[in-house]
């Protein structure tokens, strides 16, 4: 199974501030795919962003940002302008025809 | 609107019985795959399938079964001689990366499972 690694397990922001959550991973392939999960208080999954290894420019969706660093097997999400809605666990997972996931960070928003 | 749907949301297991988790997706989507979540942790892959009548053991398939003689279906068993079983158990289902695209993966709202 692949390794992937989250080594914060908790962290807060003030309201509208930002926030960057680390995850590295461990793999030998060349063309993968890399995901950031939200599982807010309902337990729901929720696709954040994704990045294609293959693709040199990170990946972008609104608020949300990655800063994929291939060499260094790095996948960092940064939370721009934090909304009270974006408190939640967030998982970085690695696909290799399944996902593997890091035992999540949990972010809280204060307000 | 298409997506995942599991049944029951809370299934209660008393010591020594087997009970069958549902997931139906009327997405089209080939891959399907059962998780499990404990308290706090991550999720840990239990079964996968690519395709109807084929499937395979992820990292913790010890306790459980499955099957797939639908598209639509992959039903799981946690039997008996799951040591653990109270978790909380997440399906998901995707386009194969064999197509050449990844959506990324679509889940189910999922199934607490308490053994009493």
């Amino acid at each position: 199974a692949q390794t992937v690694t989250q080594s914060q397990p908790e962290m807060s922001v003030q309201e509208a501030e930002t926030v960057t959550l680390s995850c590295t991973y461990d793999t030998s392939e060349n063309n993968y795919y890399l995901f950031w999960y939200k599982q807010p208080p309902s337990r729901q999954m929720i696709l954040v962003i994704r990045q294609e290894a293959y693709k040199q420019q990170n990946a972008t969706e609104n608020r949300f940002s990655v800063n994929f660093q291939k060499a260094a097997k790095s996948f960092s999400l940064k939370i721009s302008d934090s909304q009270l809605g974006d408190t939640a666990m967030y998982f970085c997972a690695f696909d290799d025809y399944k996902l593997s996931f890091g035992a999540g960070t949990t972010v809280t928003v204060r307000a | 609107d298409g997506g995942i749907t599991q049944s029951p949301k809370y299934l209660f297991r008393k010591e020594g019985q087997n009970v069958t988790l549902s997931c139906e997706q009327n997405l089209n989507h080939d891959a399907m795959y059962w998780y499990r979540q404990d308290p706090g942790q991550g999720l840990r892959l239990i079964y996968y399938s690519q395709i109807v009548n084929d499937f395979q053991k992820g990292d913790i398939a010890e306790g459980y079964s499955v099957s797939r003689e639908k598209k639509e279906s992959f039903p799981l068993t946690v039997t008996s001689a799951q040591k653990n079983p109270t978790a909380f158990y997440l399906c998901a289902s995707s386009i194969p990366r064999d197509t050449g695209v990844n959506y990324g993966y679509t889940f189910g709202s999922g199934t607490r499972l308490t053994v009493v």
